[in-house]
């Protein structure tokens, strides 16, 4: 089956700088990458995804980035401010198969003002 | 509009008995899926619902089994509870095989 790893695993930097989560996939058939974004209490929210037939998606912020021939994907948030502080989750699943969303261990996040 | 509602959002059983837990997906939503969340495993998938049909199981044991009504609302029952059955259970819905909302999960603590 697939299997997803996430890194880093705990990740601090100061507001307004840069963050980046990387995260790999095993399976080929994988075409669906949605990034999730957790804060404490509450389920994980849909902050952003990608097809496999797009390279790049830009969403104010953050952005997601897929090399399909090295099977990875990244998650990209600039100016960071202390309300993204949160744990971040990838996932990748194969669209036409149901949902079966394989996710990757997650990334805490600490913004620091 | 309302977004995935999971009933109850607490929730302390004893070894051995059984649960059931309820979620309530966005109007319109036909897809149900559920997950578990634990500090060890991480998110890990349960089985998911597409107007009333199981179209995907994760690997737990059969003590785990779930259904959805024509309402699209759907129930999952772990039979014989294990300490190990601790966890947050989400609850995702989506009109399709995309774009998955959760609700903000039910925790169970088994004692």
């Amino acid at each position: 089956g697939e299997n997803v790893e996430q890194h880093p695993s705990t990740l601090s930097v100061q507001e307004g700088d840069s963050a980046v989560i990387k995260c790999t996939y095993s399976d080929s058939a994988s075409n669906y990458f949605p990034w999730y974004k957790q804060e404490l209490g509450k389920g994980p929210q849909l902050i952003i995804d990608i097809r496999s037939n797009v390279g790049e998606k830009k969403d104010q912020r953050i952005a997601v980035t897929l090399n399909k021939t090295a099977k990875h994907f990244s998650l990209h948030i600039t100016e960071t401010q202390p309300e993204d502080s949160a744990v971040y989750f990838c996932a990748a699943s194969t669209l036409g198969a149901g949902n079966k969303l394989t996710f990757g261990g997650g990334t805490r996040v600490l913004v620091k003002p | 509009k309302a977004g995935v509602t999971q009933t109850p959002r607490y929730l302390i059983k004893t070894r051995g008995q059984q649960v059931t837990l309820s979620c309530s997906p966005i109007s319109g939503h036909r897809s149900v899926s559920w997950y578990q969340q634990t500090p060890g495993q991480g998110l890990q998938f349960l089985f998911e619902y597409f107007s009333e049909t199981q179209r995907n199981k994760g690997n737990f044991p059969g003590r785990f089994s779930g259904r959805q009504f024509s309402n699209s609302r759907s129930e999952m029952n772990v039979s014989t509870l294990e300490l190990g059955d601790s966890a947050l259970y989400l609850c995702a819905s989506s009109v399709t095989d995309y774009g998955y909302t959760f609700g903000s999960g039910t925790r169970l603590t088994v004692v």
